[in-house]
């Protein structure tokens, strides 16, 4: 089954102390992208990654760091979590427009994060 | 400046009616696509319909079409005969270039149907 897997799901944890997010797709995809989404401002990307090793920063970058060392894995860390980071996160990807396959984006599940 | 404007945080209906939630967009690429998301109370996005900009039709997905006016700049999403499941926060994107750029939502609009 196609599919963008992220873990951990559900998060609570405390200022300071880094996590990660990973985020995993098995559709050769080669566009990977995280969004956060807060209550009135919709989804705002934080990175994408456009392949393999070829990262940039989106509109909301500050506070986080990804990696892109294979296709299918786009990791999203957090090297030193704040409150203000507390999110509904969503890991996503797709081949772009122009390959005239897959046009839309697929999401994974959301990863709600806390940050006490 | 925004490139998606959704201006409706929230709209009512109810069963078997019509409903249309708005979508602006802004981009001087000639080579864009449109996307609305679904995203119901258990968080998941879920895909709904795709409009490109040299599509020549309107594109219609079951209940779900889109009334894209590219001179205008919309791309309006209508409902036809609105379901209870109908009710969630509903979201316009836009990519450019090809997709060879990221994807860019709106704020989104909340829709609820009432029985």
């Amino acid at each position: 089954e196609a599919q963008v897997t992220q873990n951990p799901r559900y998060l609570i944890t405390v200022t300071g102390k880094k996590l990660t997010v990973t985020c995993s797709q098995n559709m050769n995809h080669e566009y990977m992208s995280w969004y956060r989404q807060d209550p009135g401002l919709g989804l705002r990307q934080i990175y994408y990654s456009m392949n393999v090793e070829v990262t940039d920063k989106g509109d909301v970058p500050e506070g986080y760091k990804v990696s892109r060392k294979e296709k299918r894995n786009f990791p999203l860390i957090l090297e030193s979590p704040s409150p203000n980071q507390t999110s509904l996160y969503f890991c996503a990807s797709s081949q772009p427009i122009g390959t005239g396959i897959t046009r839309e984006l697929f999401f994974g599940e959301g990863s709600r994060l806390t940050v006490l | 400046a925004q490139k998606i404007t959704q201006t409706q945080p929230g709209m009512f209906v109810q069963e078997k009616e019509a409903v249309t939630l708005d979508c602006t967009y802004d981009t001087s690429d000639p080579s864009y696509g449109l996307f609305w998301y679904k995203q119901p109370s258990s968080g998941e996005m879920i895909f709904l319909i795709y409009q490109g900009s040299y599509d020549q039709q309107n594109a219609t997905e079951g209940r779900y079409s889109l009334n894209f006016q590219k001179a205008r700049k919309s791309a309006n999403l209508v409902i036809s005969a609105s379901q209870l499941g109908d009710s969630a926060m509903y979201f316009c994107a836009m990519r450019e270039n090809w997709g060879y750029s990221t994807l860019t939502f709106g704020k989104g609009t909340m829709l609820l149907v009432s029985p």
